[in-house]
């Protein structure tokens, strides 16, 4: 079993609906938790950090975790064509070390 | 501010040849210092990562080597390329808890 599991997707939605993306991870130790947002031939770049159970909000995007299922969510409102590109989770171990990456999900916003 | 550097852009080598793809990072010091590919439509293989000069970790046996022979450059090289070697190169640095920040890649072609 994978520490983190992310469906690859393609998921494709119209321009304006809410997307919901997510992970599992299987370590309870974790306790970090990113998103990443990479364009087509283009490093990842973070997008949202949370820390431990909660929401985060930024502008349109929530980051939501729920460490007693080992869940973790990015939601898009208000979709836009611009947000089209492929979307990995991230954690962390509390004490700190390597990051464990997503497969990461293909997202196509269509106009 | 910290910034990443990480050249060239696109390559294109024949089976055999060698390799080296360059990294290197501003405004920070002592940084930790990964080497990832993607394949297409896959996710992120850590390859090397480094926490300090002539300190690397490799994290799958292959065809590749890396070296970090300054503080803040990290080399990634190959004497003969495989056709398996194509893919998408990502220089990162940072690590523990508050993410990495990604390069903008190096898409290799093998031919």
């Amino acid at each position: 079993q994978k520490e983190v599991e992310q469906d690859p997707g393609p998921l494709s939605v119209p321009e304006g609906a809410i997307v919901s993306l997510n992970c599992t991870y299987s370590n309870s130790a974790f306790q970090y938790f990113m998103w990443y947002r990479q364009y087509s031939r283009k490093g990842p770049e973070l997008l949202m950090y949370t820390y431990s159970s909660g929401n985060k909000e930024d502008g349109r995007f929530t980051a939501q975790v729920d460490k007693s299922s080992k869940y973790i969510s990015l939601f898009i409102r208000d979709s836009q064509p611009s947000d089209s590109a492929t979307y990995l989770c991230a954690t962390v171990p509390m004490q700190g070390g390597k990051l464990i990456f997503g497969q990461g999900t293909e997202l196509s916003v269509k106009p | 501010s910290q910034t990443i550097h990480q050249w060239p852009a696109t390559l294109v080598q024949p089976v055999g040849s060698p390799l080296s793809l360059e990294c290197t990072v501003e405004g920070t010091s002592n940084p930790n210092l990964y080497w990832y590919r993607q394949a297409a439509g896959r996710g992120l293989q850590l390859l090397f990562y480094s926490v300090g000069i002539g300190q690397i970790s490799s994290e799958v046996p292959q065809n590749l080597s890396a070296s970090r022979p300054q503080d803040r450059q990290f080399i990634l090289s190959s004497k003969k390329l495989l056709l398996s070697d194509s893919g998408f190169y990502l220089c990162a640095w940072g690590g523990g808890n508050y993410g990495y920040t990604f390069g903008s890649g190096t898409r290799l072609t093998v031919v």
